[in-house]
């Protein structure tokens, strides 16, 4: 079993549509959450985190976070082809503290 | 949010060759740094980590004697890769960590090609 997984897409999306992303993580002491955006031959940007369970709204991006199910996701509202992107999950692991990585979902936004 | 300055960009060398790899935090203090490496098509891949004053810290598999990875401040960190071969050949990423907190800034990353 992986560490983070992701579903690697591509998750197509209509223009103005609400792109859903899920990311599951097996280390149950992680407490902090990070989504990245990732466009192609581009370094990871930073979306938004969360921490606690519940969700989470930054203008279009909302993150839910469930730790009891293992289980936090991303939501984009009204998506734009500016989205179009790799999306990466990244939990905080306890241990070393250092970020785990999932594979990404590919997210193609169609005019 | 906060910059990760990472130079150079791109690397094009031969074979045998040692190349130097910048990251500085322009705007904050990072008493941790991270290094990563990825693949075409892969996720990302952490080599390292680096705590200021203090040797870094490699993932299994990582050969410490040929990446090398110094740490010297609070806003500097450089990784050397050591007599380069083309199976090195890919995009290396530094980030570092705002030492008030858990996030994790990333540097535009430094696309090696070694021929």
């Amino acid at each position: 079993q992986k560490e983070v997984e992701q579903n690697s897409g591509p998750l197509s999306v209509p223009e103005g549509a609400i792109a859903s992303l899920n990311c599951t993580y097996s280390d149950r002491g992680s407490q902090s959450f990070f989504w990245y955006r990732q466009y192609s031959g581009k370094s990871p940007e930073l979306i938004m985190f969360i921490y606690s369970n519940g969700d989470k709204e930054d203008g279009r991006f909302t993150a839910q976070l469930n730790k009891a199910s293992q289980y936090v996701s991303l939501l984009i509202r009204d998506s734009q082809p500016s989205d179009s992107a790799t999306y990466l999950c990244a939990p905080l692991k306890a241990a070393g503290n250092k970020l785990t990585f999932g594979g990404g979902t590919r997210v193609l936004v169609k005019p | 949010g906060a910059v990760v300055s990472q130079h150079p960009s791109r690397v094009i060398c031969k074979s045998g060759t040692s190349v130097k790899i910048e990251c500085r935090s322009l705007d904050f203090q990072a008493t941790t740094m991270f290094w990563y490496r990825q693949f075409p098509k892969q996720s990302l891949m952490l080599m390292a980590t680096s705590n200021e004053g203090s040797k870094a810290t490699y993932e299994q598999g990582v050969e410490k004697d040929k990446f090398l990875i110094n740490h010297a401040s609070l806003t500097l960190s450089t990784l050397t890769v050591t007599s380069a071969h083309p199976e090195d050949s890919s995009f290396y990423i530094c980030s570092a960590r705002d030492f008030r907190g858990n996030i994790q800034y990333f540097g535009a990353g430094t696309r090696l090609s070694v021929l």
